[in-house]
């Protein structure tokens, strides 16, 4: 299985703040990778696919990058709503392993 | 619109047998796969599996095999997961998701069903 390893684990940002995530391919996945955001008790919602594709009705302050192994989420300017849980996903190949999760608090 | 509605929760104890099920409306049932995916209390996402349901042809995370079963009914667009003997560990919300031709993502989810088994 291609294991998805992201970091942070969690961070604290303020609003406005500029936030990065990364997540590393533990074998090369060429673009096949999604990001998806998730609230507590709620079902994820897909923000990013094909690395850097942003899913329709997705705010533009959301961008993919990365191709490979190592791929980027990055939030220009953190909004209140942005909280929770990012997870990345890869479907390159089955199964289609998913990230560990990043949760994002706001200071 | 397009919509994956779900199956309510359900409590079950060890050893029994469960069939969840989504419904697929506002979009051609047959051509796109259909993805389950579980959550263990507090923990990450696990792609557990998908189904095509033009021909129920069916790809399982090699963890979950023999576990679950997934099947498909394309005269009413619904798409099934099933246990024959639940087990404690298998106690997390299960979400069906449909996939995007295009790169493999899920591009709109259910609601999830929450499956407890206590004895």
């Amino acid at each position: 299985d291609i294991q998805m390893t992201q970091s942070p684990a969690s961070l604290s940002a303020a609003v406005g703040d500029r936030v990065n995530i990364t997540c590393r391919a533990s074998q090369t996945i060429s673009s096949f990778l999604n990001w998806y955001h998730q609230k507590l008790g709620k079902a994820p919602r897909l923000l990013i696919h094909g690395a850097s594709s942003l899913q329709s009705g997705v705010p533009l302050r959301f961008s993919g990058s990365g191709s490979g192994t190592d791929f980027t989420l990055t939030i220009s300017s953190l909004q209140p709503e942005d909280f929770g849980t990012y997870y990345c996903q890869q479907t390159y190949t089955t199964p289609r392993t998913f990230g560990q999760g990043t949760t994002v608090d706001i200071k | 619109d397009v919509q994956l509605v779900q199956s309510g929760a359900e409590v079950k104890k060890p050893g029994e047998s469960l069939k969840i099920s989504c419904e697929a409306s506002g979009y051609s049932f047959t051509e796109h796969w259909i993805g389950w995916v579980r959550q263990k209390p507090g923990k990450a996402l696990e792609w557990m599996g998908m189904i095509y349901p033009d021909d129920s042809d069916t790809r399982y995370s090699p963890s979950l095999e023999g576990q679950v079963t997934m099947s498909a009914d394309k005269a009413i667009t619904t798409a099934y997961l099933q246990w024959s003997n639940l087990k404690a560990s298998d106690t997390a919300m299960y979400f069906c998701a449909r996939v995007i031709a295009a790169g493999g993502a899920f591009d709109v989810w259910g609601h999830g069903t929450m499956v407890t088994v206590s004895s």
